[in-house]
């Protein structure tokens, strides 16, 4: 049980075009999704939290017109790269944890490439 | 705030080496504590939790018990494999900011044969 999964695992686009990334929660509700960003050889920077119905709340120097997430159901969350340039190349990951649970389950990260 | 700090790798062992993972953490409250390792390309798994002082966690060999007099959460596993090469990662969940997680740095680890 607790499954996460993101679609798509790789995406590769052209600087200037937006990309969405989905993570679903497969076998439970997640009421808290979470958004990260690794760098090669660093650690889960966390972007955002987002809880299911309500604005994501946004850690500091993001910028949440730039990286815009919505989580309209308890087993979906979508982020999406709008006008991507490659400083935005990086791993993608998600995770989501169940209502007053400390456990966070991952998805298997989504590689983006902005050309 | 919370933090973790992690034992600074890179880390290289011959197969059937001891090993050991420092992690120590600052966290208000009762935080519950992580190991996840990450394989080349692909997300975080868990590798084992403990959720309260004493606790001790375990999978696949590898162990690690919440020391809450040392605040330390350091992982062990007696015999490495080759196929234990990853990137391993401590975090806590639940302490100053509910419901985020705090990594650690990550220790790379690579096992010769």
């Amino acid at each position: 049980g607790a499954v996460v999964s993101q679609h798509p695992s790789r995406v590769i686009c052209k600087s200037g075009t937006s990309v969405k990334i989905e993570c679903r929660s497969l076998d439970f509700q997640a009421t808290t999704m979470f958004w990260y960003r690794q760098f090669p050889k660093q650690s889960l920077m966390l972007m955002a939290t987002s809880n299911e119905g309500s604005k994501a709340t946004y850690e500091q120097g993001v910028e949440k017109d730039k990286f815009l997430i919505n989580h309209a159901s308890l087993t979906l969350s979508t982020l999406t790269v709008t006008s991507a340039h490659p400083e935005d190349s990086s791993f993608y990951i998600c995770s989501a944890s169940r209502q007053a649970r400390n456990e966070q389950f991952f998805g298997p990260g989504t590689r983006l490439t902005v050309l | 705030g919370d933090s973790v700090t992690q034992m600074e790798g890179p880390v290289t062992l011959s197969e059937e080496a001891f090993l050991t993972i420092n992690c120590t953490y600052t966290a208000t409250g009762y935080p519950s504590l992580f190991w996840y390792v990450q394989y080349p390309g692909e997300g975080l798994q868990l590798l084992l939790k403990a959720t309260k002082a004493d606790d001790k966690g375990s999978n696949k060999g590898f162990e690690a018990t919440y020391r809450k007099e040392t605040t330390s959460f350091h992982l062990e596993k007696g015999s490495v494999q080759v196929s234990d090469s990853a990137v391993y990662f401590c975090a806590l969940s639940g302490g100053t900011n509910a419901g985020k997680s705090t990594f650690g740095d990550g220790t790379t680890l690579t096992v010769k044969p």
